[in-house]
């Protein structure tokens, strides 16, 4: 059973292109959650989506930033005009249904602006 | 505002002894709580939860978290520690339950030989 799978793992862009972000939520899971992880700091909840669905996104920037988890397919995160302070660990959790259910981590994507 | 405190950035123990990393929250309710562990390069695990019930909680690789709900701590226990224990542990609450959590900073974890 493949746990959450993210890619790509590495991501090079410059300033003022296109992040995409995917991730491929755990069978069985139809929850999924963005994170970011930006350098000495810890993790902060972005988005929370379930299909075609966005339940909350209290933590995602204004601007520039978008999420969504298409009826088929994975779930993307899209970063538009990138800048440098947007180079962080970005982590996809997926979980079940269920307030007592934990919810289980990809590998992250690391995104470096140049 | 609701937060997690992770009072210690580093927490260094020799192998053999038991290690603790401590938790404190700030979340009104009864939330849900959390450990992580996070590996170099790598995404987190989940290593144990407390929802309800008792309050010594046991989970993977021999750790275990005692909840105290008047301290609002969530203490993070192993009896004897582990060289590849090392790692970057997240204390985290979810107020609502659910995938939407609240970290702490983090305590790097250092278990010399």
């Amino acid at each position: 059973n493949a746990g959450v799978m993210q890619n790509p793992r590495h991501l090079v862009r410059r300033r003022g292109q296109e992040a995409r972000l995917r991730c491929s939520p755990m069978k069985g899971h139809s929850h999924v959650y963005w994170y970011r992880q930006l350098p000495e700091e810890g993790l902060k909840f972005m988005v929370y989506l379930q299909k075609e669905n966005i339940i909350d996104e209290s933590g995602m920037p204004k601007e520039r930033f978008s999420a969504e988890f298409p009826k088929e397919g994975p779930s993307i995160l899209r970063i538009q005009q990138v800048v440098r302070g947007d180079s962080a660990a970005y982590f996809c959790a997926s979980s079940r249904q269920g307030r007592e259910t934990e919810a289980f981590f990809g590998q992250g994507t690391r995104l470096t602006v140049v | 505002a609701q937060s997690v405190a992770q009072p210690e950035d580093q927490v260094n123990v020799a192998e053999g002894n038991p290690l603790t990393v401590k938790c404190t929250y700030s979340v009104s309710g009864n939330p849900y709580l959390f450990w992580y562990v996070q590996y170099p390069n790598r995404g987190l695990q989940f290593l144990l939860k407390y929802i309800t019930g008792d309050n010594l909680v046991k989970g993977s690789y021999g750790f275990e978290a005692e909840f105290n709900k008047s301290q609002t701590s969530f203490h993070l226990k192993k009896p004897s520690a582990l060289v590849s224990d090392s790692a970057l542990y997240f204390c985290a609450v979810s107020p609502l339950g659910g995938g939407k959590l609240i970290f702490g900073q983090g305590t790097e974890l250092s278990v010399k030989p």
